[in-house]
């Protein structure tokens, strides 16, 4: 199976700040990454697929990049709506396999 | 519009089984492998396993083979998540999404980047208490 490490597990930010999540995955992958929000309490949303493609509807403060093992999602100026928890998938093989999380705090 | 609805929460003792469907509207029902993800309390997004709508074909995560069976009816656009011989550590909030676009027996991997678990049910939450 294709291991997803993520990092940071957790941080915290202040509104206005740029954050950077990335994801190693075990071997490559090519694109087939997609990046997720979920709030507590509610469904997984996804933000970005193909590695860099922004969701129709999600904030262009949102940015996706990388290809291969390394890959990194980007908010460019954080709000108050965006802290919540962040998920990396890739589907390049099977099985699916998630990143483990990172939690973005407030400040 | 593709919606995912969902059945709703159950509680279940340990040893028991859940059967848990998952409705699919707004789109050919046999043209896209559909997934099942968990998640416990707490915890991270972990993948379950896959069906195809078109044959049945199913692929289950090694953690879960032997428990799990994934089955669907076309004639409703339902797909079912059935897992047995549950335990506490089953407690958890099971999702259907949406993933792979294949018809005519190919699979288009451009449409499927652009789709691929773009659209979810809205969560079941199975809690397995004594």
């Amino acid at each position: 199976d294709i291991q997803m490490t993520q990092s940071p597990s957790a941080m915290s930010a202040s509104v206005g700040d740029r954050v950077t999540i990335t994801c190693r995955a075990s071997q490559g992958i090519s694109n087939y990454l997609a990046w997720f929000q979920q709030k507590p309490g509610k469904v997984p949303k996804r933000l970005i697929y193909a590695s860099s493609s922004l969701q129709s509807g999600v904030p262009s403060r949102f940015s996706g990049s990388g290809s291969g093992t390394e890959f990194t999602l980007t908010i460019s100026s954080l709000q108050p709506e965006d802290f919540a928890t962040y998920y990396c998938l890739q589907h390049n093989s099977y099985p699916p396999t998630f990143g483990q999380g990172t939690k973005l705090e407030i400040k | 519009q593709v919606q995912l609805v969902q059945s709703g929460a159950e509680v279940k003792k340990p040893g028991a089984s859940v059967k848990v469907s998952c409705k699919a509207s707004g789109y050919t029902f046999t043209s896209y492998y559909m997934h099942w993800v968990r998640q416990a309390p707490g915890q991270g997004l972990e993948w379950m396993g896959i069906i195809n709508p078109s044959g049945g074909s199913t692929s289950y995560a090694q953690k879960f083979q032997g428990r799990v069976t994934m089955t669907r009816d076309t004639s409703t656009s339902t797909v079912y998540m059935e897992l047995s011989s549950l335990r506490s550590e089953d407690t958890a909030v099971y999702y259907c999404a949406r993933g792979e676009y294949c018809s005519g027996g190919s699979c288009y991997s451009r449409r499927t980047l652009a789709e691929y678990f773009q659209h979810w049910g809205q969560g079941t939450l199975v809690t397995v208490s004594s």
